[in-house]
Order: C-alpha cells, then sequence, then structure tokens
C-alpha cells in the first residue's frame, strides 16, 4: 500500500536556524507531491506542490522543498525559521488514483 | 468570505447518539472530501465526492454516512457515537481530482468531535 513517511516527530529549532524536514514515500509510479501547514488551532493551508518540471520547487513564506525521485524524497526546506513558523507540517503524495495520502505529520516549533 | 465552511465547530456529545456535521463550499469545486485527524494529529482521508457521486470510501465503519445533496455540500453523519470517533474533521474541495496536476485540497477550519 502506498504511504507517507515523515521521518521527525517533533523539531526545536531557534530563530533563524535552518530547517529540513525529510519525507519520504512508497510508489513507484507518477506522483503529485505538497507540503501543508498546520497552524495552531487553524485549518491545513498549502506551502508548496509539486507536479512536474524543475524538483526544486519554492513555496510560500520563503519555504522550499526539492524532490528526488531516486530517493522517493520530497524534503522541506527554510534557511531562515522564524518563531511565526511553529506549526504542524504535513507532507502527502498523490497517486494516479487521485487518493491524497498523508504523512504522519512533524511538529516544529522555533523558540524566539 | 470562507471557501469551506463547516459547523459546528465544536461538537461534545455522549456515546450512542447521532450527530452531524456540515460542510459547504463556495469555490465553485466539483470534488468534496472527508478527512479525519486523530489526537496523534494523523490525517486518513475517508470519502471523496465528485458532483454528488461517491468515488473514495475508505475503510470507514458504516456508522458514517456521506451525503452530497448537491455539489456544494457534503454532509458527514455519524450514528452510534463511540469514544473512538473523537477526533478533529475536515472538510475539503478540490476541481477536480488530485491525480491531474495543478488541482490541490482547500479545506476547511475543522470540526472538533468529543464523544464521553
Amino acid at each position: 500500500a502506498q504511504s507517507v513517511s515523515q521521518h521527525n516527530h517533533h523539531v526545536i529549532l531557534s530563530e533563524a536556524a535552518s530547517l529540513e524536514l525529510g519525507c519520504n514515500y512508497s510508489y513507484g509510479g507518477t506522483v503529485n507531491l505538497f507540503w501543508y501547514v498546520q497552524y495552531p488551532g487553524q485549518h491545513l493551508q498549502l506551502l508548496l506542490k509539486y507536479f512536474s518540471g524543475d524538483p526544486l520547487v519554492k513555496g510560500i513564506k520563503g519555504f522550499e522543498a526539492e524532490f528526488i525521485k531516486s530517493k522517493f524524497s520530497f524534503n522541506l526546506r527554510k534557511p531562515s525559521v522564524q518563531w511565526s513558523d511553529t506549526a504542524e507540517y504535513f507532507c502527502a503524495v498523490c497517486n494516479q488514483g487521485g487518493k491524497l495520502i498523508f504523512g504522519q505529520g512533524t511538529e516544529l516549533s522555533v523558540k524566539p | 468570505d470562507t471557501a469551506v465552511s463547516q459547523t459546528p465547530k465544536y461538537l461534545v456529545t455522549q456515546m450512542g447518539n447521532d450527530k452531524s456535521i456540515k460542510c459547504e463550499q463556495n469555490l465553485g469545486h466539483d470534488t468534496m472530501y472527508w478527512y479525519k485527524q486523530d489526537s496523534k494529529k494523523f490525517l486518513k482521508i475517508m470519502f471523496s465526492y465528485n458532483n454528488k457521486e461517491l468515488i473514495i470510501n475508505e475503510t470507514v465503519p458504516n456508522r458514517f454516512s456521506p451525503k452530497s445533496p448537491d455539489k456544494a455540500h457534503l454532509n458527514l453523519h455519524i450514528n452510534s457515537l463511540e469514544l473512538g470517533d473523537s477526533a478533529v474533521y475536515f472538510c475539503a474541495s478540490s476541481q477536480g481530482d488530485l491525480a491531474g496536476g495543478a488541482n490541490v485540497l482547500t479545506f476547511g477550519a475543522g470540526s472538533r468531535l468529543t464523544v464521553l
């Protein structure tokens, strides 16, 4: 069965530190890849997405992610985090069947 | 102008009761979804409707019954509530299915259900 794995359950960083959140998926075919963010008490919002083309995609708020097909990975990065980036981050994969599968989420806490 | 709106936002009820959560989207999307987020924040799809037709039905107890009166609404009715049904339920919508390329999910704010 298709699955999405986020390796870090909880990440704690100081402001201005660099961020990388890992995401791996298990599916051999064509996939569409997403990162969503859920700020405390809010709904999920799209950070960025990859469908085709340049494997390095840029999203909102300075986030970017790189699709590495050979590693089945879609890691999220930000060079310098802010306190306002404190949130839950979800990687998600959609296969050709149209079903969006989410990873278990990574909680990011940024200390001011 | 809320794009995907769910009601109620909070719902506290006793075991064995029947309850409904309503969802409406004003984006003109043709596909709507229900996701369940458990206490560990894990999100799992439950149902998906396209133009009022059920297209995804995950392994969900048949106590859960979605109803789509039109493509802008997808309600979730739950019979005989159990403790394990406590979760946050998110409604979402998209234009077309997500395998199509440019489509993304737009989520509602969530409905937190607590079963006592």
